[in-house]
């Protein structure tokens, strides 16, 4: 069965500090990870999109990195800011879009 | 373009109602989801098409939802009749293709409440 699993389930880490949230899946056949960032009350959006090939992607402070052989992803954010706080869902796809399978995501919480 | 446009925000209604929710997708893009995402399960994938033709739904939980995609700017996703555990926020999103190195976008989501 297609699973994706996230932790820490939630985080709260102090502005400025760095985190890395954690993605394990057994998806198969693979064909992309992705992180979303999903604000409270609005609907996700791509932060980065990785296929087999590909082991690591940044988008600005964020840093996705992707192991193909142990079915692992991380997402490493740098200096943190307020308005990152947020849900960080992982979704992975196998071949063929219908077989999309979402991670239950991470909660974050920025403080002062 | 002002992305994935979805109606209303949020719908409370009762139970037994029959409930529409609507979506625009970005124009030019092929292909349409519907997710629905609970607190307990996350964003779950119901149902999608391609180029207004439905592919897969497998994902609809029972034969109470129905989605129909009429043309290439519009689709509805309705509940007939309604639950309580039908509660929930429902998510459009549409995309250039469906896998790869493309990127979906969602809408800002209806959030259902059904009493």
């Amino acid at each position: 069965k297609n699973q994706v699993e996230q932790s820490p389930q939630s985080l709260i880490i102090l502005e400025g500090k760095n985190c890395t949230l954690q993605c394990n899946y057994t998806v198969s056949p693979f064909s992309n990870l992705r992180w979303y960032k999903q604000d409270t009350g609005r609907g996700p959006v791509s932060l980065t999109i990785m296929t087999f090939s590909e082991n690591t992607k940044s988008n600005g402070r964020y840093t996705a990195t992707l192991d193909a052989d142990t079915k692992q992803s991380s997402l490493h954010i740098t200096a943190s800011q307020l308005s990152d706080s947020a849900s960080y869902i992982c979704v992975v796809s196998a071949r063929g879009y219908q077989k999309v399978t979402f991670g239950i995501g991470t909660k974050l919480q920025v403080i002062p | 373009d002002a992305g994935v446009i979805q109606s209303p925000r949020h719908e409370v209604t009762e139970m037994g109602q029959e409930v529409t929710l609507r979506c625009k997708p970005i124009s030019g893009h092929d292909y349409l989801f519907w997710y629905r995402q609970t607190m307990m399960r996350g964003l779950e994938l119901l149902i999608y098409f391609n180029n207004n033709v439905p592919i897969d739904d497998s994902g609809m939980p029972e034969d109470r939802f129905s989605a129909k995609m009429p043309n290439a700017s519009f689709s509805t996703l309705k509940i007939q009749p309604s639950e309580p555990r039908d509660s929930a926020v429902y998510f459009c999103a549409s995309s250039l293709a469906a896998e790869g190195n493309t990127e979906a976008f969602f809408g800002q989501g209806t959030r259902l409440t059904v009493v």
